[in-house]
């Protein structure tokens, strides 16, 4: 089955990075976008960006712009995300999730979701 | 961005009642709007895509209606299981964004 399994909780100090990683199984990695997105503590969601598994290009939500690096590992179908120069307010649980579409140009969704990766931000 | 509006922020009811949640956005979106329900300490889950088609394997009483900027989500009659939030989506621009969220509680 479709599945995303994300890396452990981390801490980190305020200044820091930290990168995520997504692995995925049961489909082929390179043939879906795959997006990311955090909910702060009590939150709604927030998206942060996407990264084309394929080709390696990028898009990201200008909040995140110029801290948010989004990657890619084809042989090992894992999908990262590095945040840098950490605030408290981005302790949150970050989530990877698959982009799927029908036919291309139409409505995409995200199913499934990887499982969550809690990130607290604490000096 | 697209902004995606939800009402209400939160609602009680009974097992049994049927519940709409609104979401609008604040520009045309087509049919690009999807609905998700996540319960405390668990990702997100898809339930209604394009507007309107049920994801497989959720159950019937789940539905969605609506484009361009109004959209519902409809729950025929509550279970005890859909005690949860919902968000809606827009997935029209690549600036992705979601609504702030509907808490379901019980009555």
């Amino acid at each position: 089955q479709v599945q995303l399994v994300q890396s452990g909780a981390e801490v980190k100090k305020p200044g820091a990075s930290v990168k995520v990683s997504c692995k995925a199984s049961g489909y082929t990695f390179t043939g879906y976008y795959m997006h990311w997105v955090r909910q702060a503590p009590g939150q709604g969601l927030e998206w942060m960006g996407r990264i084309n598994p394929n080709s390696g290009g990028t898009n990201y939500a200008q909040k995140f712009q110029g801290r948010v690096t989004m990657t890619r590992d084809t042989s090992i179908s894992t999908a990262y995300m590095e945040l840098s120069r950490l605030r408290s307010d981005d302790t949150a649980v970050y989530y990877c999730a698959r982009e799927v579409v029908v036919v291309a140009a139409t409505e995409d969704w995200f199913d499934p979701w990887g499982q969550g990766t809690l990130v607290t931000v604490s000096s | 961005d697209i902004q995606m509006t939800q009402s209400p922020s939160s609602l009680s009811a009974s097992v049994g009642d049927r519940v709409t949640i609104t979401c609008r956005a604040s520009q045309s979106i087509s049919s690009y709007l999807n609905w998700y329900q996540q319960k405390p300490g668990k990702a997100p889950k898809l339930l209604i895509y394009a507007a309107s088609s049920l994801q497989s394997g959720v159950p019937s009483r789940f539905s969605g209606s609506g484009s361009g900027t109004d959209f519902t989500l409809t729950i025929s009659s509550l279970q005890p299981e859909d005690f949860a939030t919902y968000y809606c989506q827009q997935s029209y621009t690549t600036g992705i964004t979601f609504g702030q969220g509907t808490r379901l509680e019980i009555k």
